[in-house]
């Protein structure tokens, strides 16, 4: 079965600094990999994802994510933080052997400080 | 991107009692999906909504708790029975259609807190 993780719970950073928040995966196949942020007292909004293609993924908001099959991660970053994107991120992988569901890392908390 | 309204977007509901969630897409979609993310914790698949069928539940998950329906393309709806605070999550619905180029979009989530 596919899994994810993700080994920080929170990340914090200042803004104006790079930031990067980690996910490493584990699939059987070839992975399709997402990532959502959700903030507070709302939805998961998708920012961007991998399929195929070049490694580097841009994405929604200034974000982009780096696939490295040799290291099996794929990590979220951004080169200048803002205080808006404080919030949680999730990574996720597709389970093709399983009707295409989601399954999820645990999450990290991005907090941006001024 | 496929527009996912989910209806209630709030609710607080007395223990014992049950909920219907609706989520209604804006364009046919192939794959409907029912996740909880329970406080402070990631999402966890329920079950996928089928059309015409009856759900796919997850382990963990019963249809006797999680009733689904799915009567069209674009409409389903999760109701959580005989609730309890355990019960008390963000209900999102989420889809899935080759015309959404493999993404996976999701609703606002339907906030319940169970009393």
């Amino acid at each position: 079965a596919q899994s994810v993780a993700q080994p920080e719970d929170q990340v914090n950073v200042a803004e104006g600094n790079p930031l990067t928040v980690k996910c490493t995966y584990s699939v059987s196949g070839n992975p399709y990999l997402f990532w959502y942020v959700q903030y507070p007292n709302r939805g998961l909004q998708f920012l961007l994802k991998y399929i195929t293609g070049d490694n580097l993924v841009k994405g929604s908001y200034g974000f982009e994510a780096e696939f490295n099959k040799s290291q099996t991660s794929f990590h979220l970053k951004k080169p200048s933080a803002l205080v808006s994107d404080s919030a949680l991120y999730f990574c996720a992988v597709r389970d093709l052997e399983y009707g295409n569901k989601l399954v999820f890392g645990a999450g990290t908390i991005l907090r941006v400080k001024s | 991107s496929a527009v996912i309204s989910q209806k209630p977007s709030r609710d607080i509901c007395q223990r014992g009692t049950s909920l219907t969630i609706q989520c209604q897409v804006d364009s046919q979609v192939t794959m409907m999906f029912w996740y909880r993310q329970q406080p402070g914790q990631s999402l966890t698949l329920i079950a996928t909504a089928n059309q015409g069928s009856e759900a796919t539940y997850e382990s963990g998950f019963v249809i006797d708790k999680f009733p689904i329906s799915r009567p069209n393309l674009t409409f389903s709806t999760l109701t959580v029975s005989n609730m309890s605070p355990e019960d008390s999550s963000i209900y999102l619905c989420s889809v899935w259609d080759s015309l959404t180029q493999n993404t996976i979009y999701f609703g606002e989530g339907s906030w319940l807190t169970v009393v």
